[in-house]
């Protein structure tokens, strides 16, 4: 099974400072065969389910802000959010799924400082 | 929109099986994968397994020997059996759709159902 480690567990940010989350795979999630890398990130608020933000590492899926941004390759991701907002205030999960089974980060939990 | 929602019973005794229905609407089940994902209570998420329209399966390893899932696509209907339960399974159990075979990242999700393994 293809490991995701993120890291910090937990940050508190200012509202309007940056948030940056990393994300680091056990091998490589990236195919060469078309470019992509199987990365993507969720948004959990409490009570609800988790919420799709970023596939193929860094494409922002529709309607999200885009102070939410992707970046990485290989075995090293970030989700950055650029100016928190207090409606940002959420467990931020990462997952592969370059093969199965695919797999989740344990979470990072972002709180207003 | 396509919406999914959990169904099933809260409380099942350990050793039993768990049933769980998801129905979906809105949308047709007929070209989509579907997966079953669990979060035990502050706890991080397990992938459980995916099927798709035409039956065939994929399951995570840790669980495969007790997970059958089904598709009923005459009822736009999910359904999920994990059997010989314990409390290690007692979680809320969410529904979600991925897009593709290849395409493994789930929008949108159910509400979730908690199930409580307990006697």
């Amino acid at each position: 099974d293809i490991v995701m480690t993120q890291s910090p567990d937990s940050l508190a940010v200012s509202l309007g400072e940056r948030a940056t989350i990393n994300c680091k795979s056990s091998q490589s999630v990236f195919y060469s065969s078309n470019n992509k890398n199987y990365l993507t990130w969720y948004q959990q608020k409490p009570g609800q389910p988790p919420k799709l933000l970023i596939y193929w590492a860094s494409t922002r899926e529709s309607g999200v802000p885009d102070r939410f941004s992707g970046s990485g390759s290989g075995t090293h991701f970030t989700l950055t959010i650029s100016s928190l907002q207090a409606e940002d205030v959420a467990v931020y999960y990462c997952q592969q799924y370059y093969s199965t089974p695919w797999t989740f980060g344990q979470g990072t939990k972002v709180e207003l400082k | 929109q396509v919406q999914l929602q959990e169904s099933g019973p809260g409380l099942v005794k350990p050793s039993e099986t768990l049933s769980l229905t998801c129905t979906v609407s809105g949308g047709s089940i007929s070209t989509y994968y579907w997966t079953w994902i669990r979060q035990p209570a502050g706890k991080g998420l397990e992938w459980i397994g995916r099927i798709y329209a035409g039956g065939s399966t994929n399951y995570n390893p840790s669980l495969k020997s007790r997970v059958t899932m089904s598709i009923d696509t005459s009822k736009n209907q999910l359904s999920l059996r994990l059997s010989s339960v314990t409390a290690a399974d007692t979680a809320v159990y969410y529904c979600a759709r991925a897009v593709a075979a290849a395409l493994n990242w789930f929008d949108p999700w159910g509400q979730g159902t908690l199930v409580t393994v307990s006697s």
